[in-house]
């Protein structure tokens, strides 16, 4: 099965930095990677996703960015606003028998808090 | 066009009791999966649904079931309950069963355990 590593646990900066979030998987056959955002008390919410054929994506301040052969892929954002602060969660398809069946397997989650 | 519906949102059970989550997807999507949320292990997968059917499992017990109608609404029993599930089970839709198919999720229930 696949297994997401997301790295760091917790993240502080200050508004207007970047804030960078890595997740590394383990099954080569995933070709989908989602970035969700969920508020305290709220769903998670999908902020960017990549496909396996693009190496990077961007929306506004947010870009994910994907190297296959290292199997990992990240979260960029910058310009960080105070409403940025969150859990951030990765994830990737669990692949068996060539088609995941709407398993995502989640990585650990990201506090980002970002201070005025 | 309306989001994923759970019901209810907060459930306060007590040990050895059942307890069934609704959830109805956004109209059109066939696929139904529910995950998991707990702080210690984060987001785990419990199974998905497709046209009514089954089609993947997470590694829970055999307490933990689901069903799906025809219209696509899908619900999970967990009977006999223990402390340790109390937790924010949240279900996700999609329009389809592949891999690249986005999933939306749903508020949640959150159920406790006395």
């Amino acid at each position: 099965g696949e297994n997401v590593e997301q790295h760091p646990s917790t993240l502080s900066v200050q508004e207007g930095d970047s804030a960078v979030i890595k997740c590394t998987y383990s099954d080569s056959a995933s070709n989908y990677f989602p970035w969700y955002k969920q508020e305290l008390g709220k769903r998670p919410q999908l902020i960017i996703d990549i496909r396996s054929n693009v190496g990077e994506k961007k929306d506004q301040r947010i870009a994910v960015t994907l190297n296959k052969t290292a199997k990992h892929f990240s979260l960029h954002i910058t310009e960080t606003q105070p409403e940025d602060s969150a859990v951030y969660f990765c994830a990737a398809p669990f692949n068996a028998g060539g088609t995941s069946y709407g398993k995502l397997t989640f990585g650990q989650g990201t506090i980002l808090t970002v201070h005025p | 066009k309306a989001g994923v519906t759970q019901t209810p949102r907060y459930l306060i059970k007590t040990r050895g009791q059942q307890v069934t989550l609704s959830c109805s997807p956004i109209s059109g999507h066939r696929s139904v999966s529910w995950y998991q949320q707990t702080p210690g292990q984060g987001l785990q997968f419990l199974f998905e649904y497709f046209s009514e059917t089954q089609r993947n499992k997470g590694n829970f017990p055999g307490r933990f079931s689901g069903r799906q109608f025809s219209n696509s609404r899908s619900e999970m029993n967990v009977s006999t309950l223990e402390l340790g599930d109390s937790a924010l089970y949240l279900c996700a839709s999609s329009l389809g069963s592949g891999s690249k198919n986005i999933q939306y999720f749903g508020a949640g229930t959150r159920l406790s355990v006395l």
